[in-house]
């Protein structure tokens, strides 16, 4: 299986902040990641898809990149609605997987 | 509006069934291959099951902690997918969502249930 392996696991960080998220596999993806955010008690919503294509609707202040191992997720100009939990996955083969999430708390 | 209602979920004594359900509208759903993924109470996401459509003769994979206990299908005629639980164990209690994957190439979840919880407990 592949592992994904996020960090942080939690961070704190305040408004108007930009901050950044790790995701790295445990092999080679290519761009095969996708990123999600979750509030509690609601399902998952997808930010990113292939690294760093940005799901529509979704605004420009996410962005995604890298290939093969290593990826990011960068939030610029954070806001409150930002604070959440965020999760990478992993589509290159089977199982899925999920990291284990990243706690975004407001400082 | 494209969307997927999850539901069937319950409390279940441990060695039990459920059946869980997914309704989806807005989109065609036959176009698309369907998961189930759930997440246990304070925990993070764990993929379930994946069914594909029938281009792909309605093939399925699932994860090895349910494999030979969970029965992932769909209905393309009634727009829905379920998955049959069974031999249900205390470790399976988490809100269970469908999924929609993208494309069959870029397989990433775009649309999601609101989720079902299903608690096995005695």
């Amino acid at each position: 299986d592949i592992q994904v392996t996020q960090s942080p696991s939690s961070l704190s960080a305040s408004v108007g902040d930009r901050v950044t998220i790790t995701c790295r596999a445990s092999q080679d993806i290519n761009n095969f990641l996708a990123w999600f955010q979750q509030k509690p008690g609601k399902a998952p919503k997808p930010l990113i898809y292939a690294a760093s294509s940005l799901q529509s609707g979704v605004p420009s202040k996410f962005s995604g990149s890298g290939s093969g191992t290593d990826f990011t997720l960068t939030i610029s100009s954070l806001q409150p609605e930002d604070f959440a939990t965020y999760y990478c996955q992993q589509y290159k083969s089977y199982p899925v997987t999920f990291g284990q999430g990243t706690r975004l708390e407001i400082k | 509006e494209v969307q997927l209602v999850d539901s069937g979920g319950g409390l279940v004594q441990p060695g039990g069934s459920l059946r869980l359900s997914c309704a989806a509208s807005g989109f065609t759903f036959s176009d698309h291959y369907m998961d189930w993924v759930r997440q246990a109470p304070g925990k993070g996401l764990e993929w379930v099951a994946r069914t594909r459509g029938k281009a792909n003769r309605y093939t399925t994979e699932y994860a090895a902690s349910v494999r030979g206990r969970f029965t992932i299908s769909r209905d393309d005629s009634k727009n829905s997918l379920y998955l049959q639980m069974n031999s249900l164990k205390i470790e399976d209690t988490a809100v269970y969502y469908c999924a929609r994957v993208f494309s069959s190439a870029i397989r990433y979840f775009d649309l999601w249930g609101r989720g079902t919880l299903v608690t096995v407990s005695s």
